[in-house]
């Protein structure tokens, strides 16, 4: 079981550019959710996809959007970065169950200039 | 709002002495609660979890942590520490049916001293 993979594992982007972010789920597992954790804080929820759909939202901006595949492998996309956008990038996957916990990739590290 | 709040930013303790590490937490019903473990640099690895049952919970690398209602805490617990434990340590709360939308604290930072 290869868990939950993320691709790049580094990035880094200008000002104002677009960024896409990639993440398979651990096998088995249809929900995705991202997380955002700037250096020396907590992961932040941003959003969360099942079938298909964003279905939970954190408080972040439209700039910060995504998808879910049929494969329940999904993307993060952020436009207009800023230099406050620099951040490890997480993605967690999970079963649609009520009491299972969430795996966590290694992570994105982005890096905005 | 759910929230956690862990109180020490960092802690240090010597290697082979016992650490307990805090947890709040502000959730308005019956809470899923979660230890993740976090190396520099790398992504989050979960300890142990609180779901239902006996409040006591055993999880990896030989911590454990108890939820306790009425304090609304969860404090993280380890007899005997190694140096290998130096890392930072998150406590997170599930809120939200189907699939978790998970919310952390700040994290505390482990320094093993030798």
């Amino acid at each position: 079981d290869a868990g939950v993979t993320q691709s790049p594992t580094h990035l880094i982007k200008t000002r104002g550019q677009q960024v896409t972010l990639r993440c398979s789920p651990k096998s088995g597992h249809d929900t995705v959710s991202w997380y955002q954790q700037a250096l020396g804080q907590g992961p932040q929820f941003i959003f969360q996809y099942y079938e298909e759909e964003e279905r939970q939202r954190g408080n972040f901006p439209d700039r910060f959007s995504g998808h879910q595949f049929p494969n329940y492998s999904s993307e993060l996309n952020v436009n207009a970065l800023l230099l406050g956008d620099s951040a490890l990038y997480l993605c967690a996957s999970s079963g649609d169950t009520g009491n299972t916990e969430a795996f966590f990739g290694q992570g994105t590290r982005l890096t905005v200039v | 709002a759910q929230s956690v709040t862990q109180p020490d930013i960092h802690i240090t303790v010597s290697e082979g002495a016992s650490l307990e590490l805090r947890c709040n937490y502000s959730y308005g019903a019956t809470p899923y609660l979660f230890w993740y473990v976090q190396s520099p640099g790398q992504g989050l690895q979960l300890l142990l979890k609180y779901f239902s049952g006996d409040t006591l919970v055993q999880g990896i690398k030989g911590f454990e942590a108890e939820f306790k209602r009425s304090q609304s805490s969860f404090n993280l617990r380890k007899p005997s520490v190694h140096w290998s434990d130096a890392a930072e340590y998150f406590c997170a709360v599930g809120a939200g049916g189907g699939g978790f939308k998970t919310i952390f604290g700040a994290g505390t930072r482990l320094f093993v001293k030798a």
